[in-house]
């Protein structure tokens, strides 16, 4: 399968700073991906869609101006959770789809696990 | 709205007792259906996608198969690196992938 590069896979920083998190893939290029935020046993809920060289699509509730998406590239695009609260603390996942269809199959990177102090 | 149900919530099983996870889904215009894999602090790792009614896949000791409301995952004599949560998600006209909130499997040696 596809290989999805997610990075860093750990991060902790303190409350007020910008965290930023990097997905690429890595031997596809991906017209869209995606970002994902999965609470402990809960299912991955959808917080935006990228398409590169556009702006993303948030999800109803997802605030844009905290979590900003760029998607600069069809093998880059990074998450920057801005001054960035306890309440931010979660799993963050990224996903890649190749070609415009919605049958094509999301590859999910590892994950990045924030934790704010 | 889609929704994707799975059950039983956790499951486990001794080696080599074969079972099945069930994904039931309502959506609007199914595209297709997904079955993934987590490890613990890991993301999903894709195991199939199944497109229309009566279509199977199989991988190693896996089976998936589609009907037009459910999905079964079929685990035949499953060995304790089995264990992980299984996810089931489905894409419809929206376009966008709808989780279920996974089985975790654990298979005992």
């Amino acid at each position: 399968g596809a290989v999805v590069s997610q990075h860093p896979s750990r991060v902790i920083c303190k409350s007020g700073t910008s965290v930023k998190i990097e997905c690429r893939s890595l031997d596809f290029q991906a017209t869209t991906m995606f970002w994902y935020r999965q609470f402990p046993k809960q299912s991955l809920m959808l917080m935006a869609t990228s398409n590169e060289g556009s702006k993303a699509t948030y999800e109803q509730g997802v605030e844009k101006d905290k979590f900003l998406i760029n998607h600069a590239s069809l093998t880059l695009s990074t998450l920057t959770v801005t001054s960035a609260h306890p309440e931010d603390s979660s799993f963050y996942i990224c996903s890649a789809r190749s070609g415009g269809s919605a049958k094509n199959i999301q590859y999910f990177g590892a994950g990045t696990r924030l934790s704010v102090l | 709205e889609d929704q994707v149900t799975q059950s039983p919530e956790a499951l486990r099983l001794q080696e080599g007792e074969s079972s099945s996870l069930n994904c039931s889904y309502t959506v609007s215009g199914l595209r297709g259906l997904f079955w993934y894999r987590q490890d613990p602090g890991k993301g999903p790792e894709f195991l199939f996608t199944l497109y229309s009614a009566g279509e199977e896949k199989e991988k190693e000791r896996l089976k998936a198969t589609l009907t037009k409301k459910e999905s079964f995952l079929h685990i035949t004599a499953p060995k304790p690196e089995d264990s992980a949560t299984y996810l089931c998600a489905v894409t419809g006209a929206n376009s966008k992938l709808t989780f279920g909130k996974g089985i975790t499997l654990s298979v005992r040696p």
